[in-house]
């Protein structure tokens, strides 16, 4: 398994900014996911990119996935303040037959009111 | 679906004393995993069960740290005996499997071992 490492370790914006994170891999993946965790909660799936894919859109999230650079990146665009909280990439290693998925340290977002 | 439901939501518990997670996953998922999360680790993967079969548990700690799934619909993480090292977050996730699907975690068990 590979461990995916997120950027910034952590972002402070006013509401109503644009909010970029970006994740690094060393190794092939199938897929790439993000996660939100809030203080006190387990991890909410919020994409997945598979690795044919680019560009991945959901409502004000943006992912985007270079494979050549080994390197995806998040952003949310008007941010609010309820998108404080924790952003964690995971990578799923091909042709194993299992899908583990192992996390970075993650990027701590807080947005402002 | 209730989604992934863990208990207890937070333990305290006494060094050298056993000490019992349990997670339900969400029904029809076939592959369960337990993470332990730290400010020092991250997050990190203790076992993995595919068909409440373990398919990998290299990161179990030692010996102190054991796990069973007996059926589809539940597990168990036991640390015995418990040491003040071992406090932590521990989350259970499910997921479908398969390399389209995300992980659906719980809310986690707080554990601290005084």
């Amino acid at each position: 398994s590979q461990q995916g490492e997120e950027d910034p370790q952590a972002l402070s914006i006013q509401e109503g900014e644009n909010a970029t994170m970006n994740c690094s891999y060393k190794t092939s993946i199938n897929n790439l996911q993000w996660y939100r965790q809030n203080s006190g909660r387990g991890l909410v799936h919020l994409i997945l990119i598979r690795s044919n894919e680019r560009e991945k859109h959901s409502g004000r999230l943006r992912v985007t996935l270079d494979t050549s650079k080994k390197s995806s990146s998040l952003l949310i665009t008007a941010s609010r303040a309820a998108d404080t909280a924790s952003y964690f990439c995971a990578t799923d290693p091909p042709g194993v037959g299992s899908y583990i998925p192992t996390f970075g340290r993650g990027t701590s977002l807080i947005v402002h009111p | 679906d209730a989604g992934v439901i863990q208990s207890p939501r937070h333990e305290v518990t006494e060094m050298g004393q056993e000490v019992t997670l349990r997670c339900k996953p969400i029904s029809g998922h076939n592959s369960l995993f337990w993470y332990r999360q730290t400010m020092m680790r991250g997050l990190e993967l203790l076992i993995y069960f595919n068909n409440n079969v373990p398919i990998d548990d290299s990161g179990m700690p030692e010996d102190r740290f054991s796990a069973k799934m007996p059926n589809a619909s539940f597990s168990t993480l036991k640390i015995q005996p418990s040491e003040p090292r071992d406090s932590a977050v521990y989350f259970c996730a499910s997921s479908l499997g398969g390399a389209d699907y995300g992980y659906t975690f719980g809310s986690g068990t707080r554990l601290t071992v005084v």
